[in-house]
């Protein structure tokens, strides 16, 4: 079952900051965030484990909360280069591959 | 640098034909996987493997399948295309973990997108 994300979609002016939502129904290991450019390849963010950890990753970070199965992408002071779409990825335990949301689209304009 | 290369970026079939869409990724990684993407419905995994001639059935299989001959070749094979097979078709690979996950950074080709007419 995909997980959730919120919202589908926003529109930010450069500087001003987002975040970006991902839930699952199920009990999870990790969650996995990656961003595609239009026309582009997904691109690897970084990776939170069950822990309760948050990531950062420049003016990008992230949180995991293992026992609400949710997680969320912070984009601080948001730069133009940041706009595309953001997926996240949720590993159940098990070895089991991740199954992707349906993504975010994030537009900076300036 | 990791790189993932899939054979064509476009691709126009007729309905029935049998498509081949080949993956090659050149850091000697041990899993694979094929998905497609749709407007809306974002990234739904097809089919994965973790070793040469090992295959699993992703979310959604059906009408497709796979080889892996080679542990840097991956394929996903369209027995007899249909047009809701019209998508962008994403290969991914990735290294297996000290832990043994298949789920560590994914490094993704630039996508081939089939249409059938």
């Amino acid at each position: 079952q995909q997980p959730v994300q919120s919202p589908q979609a926003v529109i930010l002016r450069e500087g001003e900051d987002a975040v970006i939502n991902c839930s699952s129904s199920k009990a999870l290991y990790s969650v996995h965030w990656y961003r595609q450019k239009h026309g582009e390849a997904p691109v690897f963010l970084m990776i939170l484990l069950k822990g309760g950890e948050q990531k950062g990753h420049d003016k990008i970070s992230a949180s995991f909360n293992e026992k609400k199965q949710q997680s969320s992408l912070y984009l601080t002071a948001s730069q133009l280069s940041y706009s595309g779409t953001y997926f996240c990825g949720t590993e159940e335990p098990g070895n089991t591959p991740l199954v992707f949301g349906k993504g975010t689209r994030l537009s900076v304009i300036a | 640098d990791v790189k993932v290369t899939q054979s064509s970026r476009y691709l126009v079939k007729r309905t029935g034909e049998k498509v081949f869409l080949e993956c090659v990724q050149d850091m000697d990684h041990e899993n694979m996987f094929w998905y497609r993407q749709d407007p809306g419905l974002g990234l739904r995994l097809i089919y994965f493997s973790y070793d040469v001639k090992m295959k699993e059935k992703g979310d959604i299989p059906e009408g497709y399948s796979v080889s892996r001959e080679k542990k840097e070749r991956f394929s996903l094979i369209l027995e007899s295309a249909s047009t809701n097979q019209t998508s962008m078709y994403l290969c991914a690979s990735s290294i297996m973990s000290l832990q043994g996950t298949m789920n560590t950074e994914a490094f993704f080709g630039q996508g081939t997108r089939l249409t059938v007419v």
